[in-house]
C-alpha cells in the first residue's frame, strides 16, 4: 500500500502558483520524498526530491515539514501543460528501491 | 540523448495467449524496472533488475517474468493471458546508485 495520502483532485488558474500538499505521517528517516508527474497517455515523469531541507529545480519546488510528515509541491506559474495526475511517493534511496504509487492528485490548469 | 524506448508501443492479444514486451533503457542505465497500470490507478511495481539480476519482484503471479540482458535491455513476458492483463505496462531505467527512474511511453496491452 501507498505510504501517503493525497486529495483526488485540486484546480489552479494558468499563471498561478499551484500548491499540492502529500501527507506521509510513517515515513522513516532514511525514507525521502519523491514527486512523479504523468500526463495522459505517457510515461511518468520524475519532478524533484528531498530528504528532509526544502529544495528546489527548474520545474518546482518542493517543502517538507520539520517533522517530515508532509510536504508540499510547488509548481510557481502552473501552464495549461502542467495538467497532470501528479504523485508524491516515499522511498529509500539507492537503484535498488521500488517506487509504491498511489492513486495521485489530478491537477487541473484553467485558463 | 534517447530516453527509454519500449516496443511494441500497442498490441491486441486474445485470452490464453503469451506476450513479450521489450525496453531499452537510457545509455548507461544499469537498472531496468518493470510497472503495471491499470486505467484510472498508478503504476504497481512488477520487477525490478540491476546489472541482469532480479532485485525485487512485487505481488504478481508466475506467469509474469522478466528478464536483463547483458546490454541491460530487458524483456518482461506474461503467459496465459487474462482479461485482467489489460494494462500499460511501463519500463523505467535508473543510474547506479539512483532512485530517480526515468520512464518510458509504455506498452499497452489489451487482452480480448
Amino acid at each position: 500500500d501507498a505510504k501517503t495520502t493525497q486529495p483526488t483532485s485540486m484546480d489552479c488558474a494558468e499563471g498561478r502558483a499551484a500548491n499540492l500538499p502529500c501527507n506521509h505521517s510513517t515515513i522513516s528517516g532514511n525514507e525521502y520524498v519523491y514527486w512523479y508527474r504523468q500526463i495522459h497517455s505517457q510515461g511518468p515523469q520524475y519532478i524533484i526530491h528531498g530528504l528532509k531541507n526544502n529544495e528546489t529545480n527548474e520545474m518546482a519546488s518542493l517543502i517538507i515539514t520539520e517533522d517530515r510528515k508532509s510536504s508540499t509541491l510547488i509548481l510557481p506559474h502552473a501552464t495549461l501543460r502542467d495538467t497532470a495526475v501528479y504523485y508524491c511517493i516515499v522511498s529509500k534511496g539507492g537503484a535498488t528501491n521500488k517506487l509504491i504509487f498511489g492513486t495521485g492528485t489530478l491537477l487541473a490548469v484553467q485558463p | 540523448d534517447a530516453g527509454v524506448t519500449q516496443s511494441p508501443t500497442h498490441l491486441i492479444k486474445t485470452r490464453g495467449q503469451q506476450v513479450t514486451l521489450r525496453c531499452s533503457p537510457i545509455s548507461g542505465h544499469k537498472s531496468v524496472s518493470w510497472y503495471q497500470q491499470v486505467l484510472g490507478q498508478g503504476p504497481q511495481f512488477i520487477f525490478q533488475y540491476y546489472e541482469k539480476e532480479e532485485r525485487g519482484r512485487g505481488n504478481f503471479p508466475d506467469r509474469f517474468s522478466a528478464r536483463q540482458f547483458p546490454n541491460y535491455s530487458s524483456e518482461l513476458n506474461v503467459n496465459a493471458l487474462l482479461l485482467g492483463d489489460s494494462a500499460l505496462y511501463l519500463c523505467a531505467s535508473t543510474r547506479s546508485g539512483a532512485n530517480v527512474l526515468t520512464f518510458g511511453a509504455g506498452s499497452r496491452l489489451t487482452v480480448l
